[in-house]
């Protein structure tokens, strides 16, 4: 599975678009982007994935660059229940069956 | 639907002893894996579980093991416990075939005394 780097923290405002970043510059032609958040004391929840298109949904909308090197995760409007860890992963979806790497992930703290 | 659950919830333990923990999937859905949560090494994969058979497996010892049933339901085994095996373990299910969405159940809360 190829390595994620994302920021530690960021900060947002309330109703504000909500923009977090990863890097995957190892990342194969087969392999899928994925995005999961945990707030605290849960279970991490599925959020959004894609492969070289952009994805929306009615969650988030996920940004992948061409050479799909970086990814953008966007949270249109941000509100304080959004505040959780974000985790960027990628992997393959058929050969890894149901195995997640998880990194340290982004803490997103969305501020009134 | 209903969505993962996972029992107990919470269990204390003593160094030595045995736990088992209990998965229910989602309905309809073959795969089930399991995941250990601690403050120091994060999230880490333990294994996951397809059609009864053990499909992948983390890097953890021989005393974490676990089983499917033909219903899907799974359960986790670590046998003599120790203090670093306190954490959150979390159960996720998903379709299997593709994997591409896993759901996550609350997790149990194990704590080694």
């Amino acid at each position: 599975d190829a390595k994620t780097t994302q920021p530690t923290s960021m900060d947002c405002a309330e109703g504000r678009a909500a923009n977090l970043p990863c890097n995957h510059s190892t990342i194969s032609g087969n392999e899928y982007v994925y995005w999961y958040r945990q707030i605290h004391s849960q279970g991490p929840q599925y959020i959004i994935h894609g492969l070289k298109n952009n994805e929306t949904n009615e969650m988030a909308s996920l940004i992948i660059t061409e050479d799909r090197k970086s990814s953008t995760l966007i949270l249109p409007h941000a509100t304080l229940r959004d505040t959780a860890v974000y985790y960027c992963i990628v992997r393959f979806p058929y050969n890894q069956g149901g195995k997640l790497i998880f990194g340290q992930g982004t803490e997103l703290s969305v501020k009134p | 639907k209903a969505g993962v659950t996972q029992t107990p919830r919470y269990l204390i333990k003593t160094r030595g002893q045995q736990v088992t923990l209990s998965c229910s999937p989602i309905s309809g859905h073959r795969s089930v894996s399991w995941y250990q949560q601690t403050p120091g090494q994060g999230l880490q994969f333990l294994f996951e579980y397809f059609s009864e058979t053990q499909r992948n497996k983390g890097n953890f010892p021989g005393r974490f093991s676990g089983r499917q049933f033909s219903n899907s339901r799974s359960e986790m085994n670590v046998s003599t416990l120790e203090l670093g095996d306190s954490a959150l373990y979390l159960c996720a299910s998903s379709l299997g075939d593709r994997g591409h969405e896993q759901y996550f159940g609350p997790g149990t809360r194990l704590t080694v005394t």
